[in-house]
């Protein structure tokens, strides 16, 4: 029961190197999700995809570009790191896109940028 | 645009004590509400949701959770915490106009003392 897979764990860049997060989900859910989190200010959507071939703006996506490449992986790429982006990054997906439907989570990505 | 309070950041609580968490969202339309939980290292985890029907919800691990519509509020509570349960909190919404979006609270961190 693999869920929502995150890629890589762990990551520590230098300002204005590029990276790209890796999220893949097995559940054949529509929606996928990214997400920061920060102390004290819980999970920021930064993009999301509805479903297949689509993908649109969350609260905080400046900085960031995604690629929903095909129902199963979601990609999310930092073009030119800056510190203000270190954060741990969540993934999630969900089923379908009625509100009432939970997400589920990967075990997230935690990225240090110096 | 929807936004989610959880007053409480840190909570202290011995083992067999009662816990009740705040939360309040600002949405005055149709909502889905959600508690998630984080264990230390660990992705979020769905406890419990209310989309419809009675206000008092039953989730995982003998949580509860009321909806008070008049109060904005989706308090989360236990009659008798335990070790296991020290992790941090969060309270989402999705408001029935965000389509997509869900709004997570800040966060509370619950620590309980053996």
């Amino acid at each position: 029961n693999a869920g929502v897979t995150q890629t890589p764990k762990f990551q520590v860049l230098k300002t204005g190197q590029s990276m790209t997060l890796q999220c893949a989900q097995d559940m054949n859910h529509n929606s996928m999700y990214w997400y920061r989190q920060d102390p004290g200010m819980g999970l920021r959507l930064i993009y999301y995809s509805a479903s297949e071939g689509t993908t649109d703006k969350g609260e905080v996506p400046n900085g960031y570009n995604v690629s929903r490449l095909n129902k199963r992986e979601f990609s999310l790429r930092l073009e030119s790191a800056a510190p203000s982006q270190t954060s741990v990054y969540f993934c999630a997906s969900r089923r379908g896109s009625q509100s009432n439907q939970p997400q589920h989570f990967g075990d997230g990505t935690r990225l240090s940028i110096l | 645009a929807q936004s989610v309070s959880q007053h409480n950041h840190h909570v202290i609580l011995s083992e067999a004590a009662s816990l009740e968490l705040g939360c309040n969202y600002s949405y005055g339309g149709t909502v889905n509400l959600f508690w998630y939980v984080q264990y230390p290292g660990q992705h979020l985890q769905l406890l419990l949701k209310y989309f419809s029907g009675d206000p008092l919800v039953k989730g995982i691990k003998g949580f509860e959770a009321e909806f008070i519509k008049s109060k904005f509020s989706f308090n989360l509570r236990k009659p008798s915490v335990q070790w296991s349960d020290t992790a941090e909190y969060f309270c989402a919404v999705n408001a029935g106009n965000a389509g997509n979006m869900l709004t997570f609270g800040g966060g509370t961190r619950l620590m309980v003392k053996p």
